[in-house]
């Protein structure tokens, strides 16, 4: 079983729709976890920390269960700059601080 | 520019030949990882410094596959006798050293062997 999973999508929503990804997570001593974006052919990109209490940052909500050990992102009013894929971040700190990534949700917003 | 950067952005090399990547991490940043991706796949984690310490190396990486981060600032990931099955992006990304930190990534480079 991978650490970190993800559903590849890819998820295909029209121009304001909202729209929400889940990730899973195995290892329960998981400290801290992210949602990252990437564009094609680019490098990851932070897009938000998940706090436990769950977090907000204009049209993006994060949220973090640790008893079911999921993380999820909801996007709202999707737009089509929105268009990416969006992966999942959790730190193991066995030690030492390894992020551990999943495949990554790809998403496309269609006009 | 103070971002992560990653020297060559693109290398194509022959299977056998031998290949360095360098990468040029903030230069706050203490923590330095390199990892491996491949198309429609997340980021796979190769090697981590702390400084010059090369703290953890995965299980998953062959011994043709080496890194150095011999001053504690940049860091060099080299590939021996390269194989069509290494072809990838390298992407090296920095931290600082809190518990929590966010992980900044280079550009990436890609990587095929032919």
């Amino acid at each position: 079983r991978k650490e970190v999973e993800q559903d590849p999508g890819p998820f295909n929503v029209p121009e304001g729709a909202t729209v929400a990804f889940n990730c899973t997570y195995s290892n329960s001593a998981s400290q801290s976890f992210f949602w990252y974006r990437q564009d094609c052919r680019k490098e990851p990109k932070l897009l938000m920390s998940v706090y436990s209490s769950g977090n907000e940052d204009g049209r993006f909500t994060a949220q973090l269960n640790r008893a079911s050990q999921y993380i999820s992102l909801l996007i709202r009013d999707s737009k089509l700059s929105d268009s990416a894929t969006y992966l999942c971040v959790v730190i193991t700190t066995s030690g030492t601080y390894k992020y551990i990534f999943g495949t990554g949700t790809r998403l496309k917003v269609l006009a | 520019d103070t971002g992560v950067s990653q020297d060559p952005r693109h290398k194509i090399t022959k299977r056998g030949q031998n290949v360095t990547f360098r990468c040029d991490p903030i230069s706050e940043h203490n923590r330095l990882y390199w990892y491996r991706q491949t198309l429609g796949q997340g980021p796979e984690f190769l090697t981590y410094f702390q400084n010059e310490a090369q703290l953890e190396k995965s299980r998953l990486l062959s011994d043709r596959f080496s890194a150095e981060r011999p001053k504690g600032s940049f860091s060099t990931l080299e590939i021996q006798r390269t194989e069509q099955g290494d072809s990838a992006m390298y992407l090296c990304a920095s931290s600082s050293s809190g518990p929590y930190e966010k992980l900044f990534f280079g550009s990436g480079t890609q990587l095929s062997v032919l």
